[in-house]
């Protein structure tokens, strides 16, 4: 069986600062990886996913994560946020076996002015 | 094309009543989810049904959950009796394919709960 850790509940940041999202995984089979984003009263939405390939995967609204199999993280990151950014965030795994996604606890992104 | 249809959007009842949730997935999807979001947690799925069969249901608290998915497309998650524990945002996905390569989820906008 699959779990994730989301290491921080809640993360603050000042409007244009970078920020990184931390997820660690545990699974004993080959995982896919995938952050959510989740605004206010919305379901969640993509933001991008590893599925294989380059350990370094770009999603949208400038965000990337870098996938690491020794640690067995899949970090969350973005150079500048942006006000529009403050939403929760869930990092997810799927056994490549199955169509079904493990969430994490999620954490909540503030972005100050 | 449209997403996932939920419905209702709200729900307050008092505990030991019954409460239905209606999901409608995008057309053609095979696969669909039901995940329970509690405040302050990550969803956890409580049963999958590709077409009109269940894969997954090990989550489901069955004493007092049932969920079905009329002719492999629309779907309802029905709680009877409900208690405290069970308010949470009720999120419906679905997806493609269940079977073989990866297929992203596609989620409603969820039903929340409030059980008084």
């Amino acid at each position: 069986a699959q779990s994730v850790t989301q290491l921080d509940s809640q993360v603050p940041v000042f409007e244009e600062a970078p920020v990184e999202l931390r997820c660690n995984y545990s699974s004993s089979v080959s995982v896919y990886l995938f952050w959510y984003v989740q605004y206010p009263n919305q379901g969640l939405q993509l933001l991008l996913k590893y599925l294989s390939g380059s350990t370094l995967v770009k999603g949208i609204n400038g965000f990337e994560a870098e996938f690491n199999k020794s640690q067995t993280s899949f970090h969350l990151r973005k150079p500048s946020v942006h006000i529009s950014d403050t939403a929760e965030y869930f990092c997810a795994v799927s056994d490549q076996g199955a169509q079904k996604l493990v969430f994490g606890q999620g954490t909540r992104l503030t972005i100050n002015p | 094309e449209a997403g996932v249809a939920q419905s209702p959007r709200y729900k307050i009842i008092e505990k030991r009543q019954s409460v239905a949730f209606w999901c409608n997935p995008i057309s053609g999807h095979a696969t669909l989810y039901w995940y329970q979001q509690i405040l302050g947690q990550g969803p956890k799925l409580l049963i999958q049904f590709q077409n009109n069969g269940v894969v997954d249901d090990s989550q489901l608290p069955k004493d007092r959950f049932s969920a079905e998915r009329l002719k492999g497309v629309d779907s309802t998650l029905k709680i009877q009796p409900a208690k405290l524990e069970d308010s949470a945002v009720y999120l419906c996905a679905s997806s493609p394919t269940g079977q073989g390569g990866w297929s992203p989820l596609h989620f409603g906008n969820g039903t929340r709960l409030t059980v008084t």
